[in-house]
């Protein structure tokens, strides 16, 4: 079964640093990863996916995720945050079309002023 | 572009009563999903469903749950006898299962709060 590992609950950044969410999954082969955003008592919007090939993916509202096969892990980063980025930010997992997704536990974004 | 839809956006009800969420998946989509989230938790994945019968359900779907497909546009999530801690957001989602591609679109969400 795949698990996901959110390791960071709650970021700050101040407007206009860089941000890097790290996301880390267990999974025995290539697996299908997502990054969804969710603003308080919203849905959830997909920012990105990676299925195969170019293992940097990019995403809307100016972010990009990085696949690393040899360390399991889908970080999400973004060079310049802006306050309406503050949200959280679930990394997601999948094994196959009509699978399940398996979603890690989250990661608060703060951003100041 | 399409979209899944969900109603009602929120239910309120009395523990032990039996609580219908709906939803309509995108039209050309072969795959369907419940999933819930607890206030403050992350997302849990509840069952999936594919031609007319459940393909994965998870420890949650107990026998309190049940799914339905009534018609060819409505999907449906039915919880028998609702309890406190079932009170959460539920979501609705569909994919079109095409090979190397799982790709889930989510609905909004019924935020269920059970009393």
């Amino acid at each position: 079964a795949q698990s996901v590992t959110q390791p960071d609950i709650h970021i700050t950044v101040s407007e206009g640093a860089s941000l890097e969410l790290r996301c880390n999954y267990s999974y025995g082969a290539t697996p299908y990863l997502f990054w969804y955003v969710q603003s308080p008592g919203q849905g959830l919007q997909l920012l990105l996916k990676y299925f195969s090939g170019d293992t940097l993916v990019q995403g809307i509202k100016g972010f990009e995720a990085e696949f690393k096969r040899s360390q399991s892990s889908f970080n999400l980063r973004k060079p310049s945050v802006h306050w309406s980025d503050a949200a959280e930010y679930f990394c997601a997992v999948g094994a196959y079309a009509g699978n399940m997704l398996t979603f890690g536990g989250g990661t608060r974004l703060m951003v100041k002023p | 572009e399409p979209e899944v839809t969900q109603t009602p956006s929120h239910q309120v009800t009395q523990m032990g009563q039996e609580v219908i969420l709906r939803c309509v998946p995108i039209s050309n989509h072969l795959y369907f999903y419940w999933y819930r989230q607890i206030l403050g938790q992350k997302v849990e994945f509840l069952v999936s469903f594919y031609n007319n019968e459940i393909s994965e359900k998870s420890e949650i779907f107990d026998d309190q749950f049940s799914v339905e497909r009534p018609d060819g546009s409505n999907f449906t999530l039915k919880i028998r006898s609702t309890k406190l801690e079932d009170s959460a957001m539920y979501f609705c989602a569909s994919s079109a299962g095409l090979a190397g591609n799982n790709e889930q679109f989510f609905g909004p969400g019924t935020r269920l709060t059970v009393l």
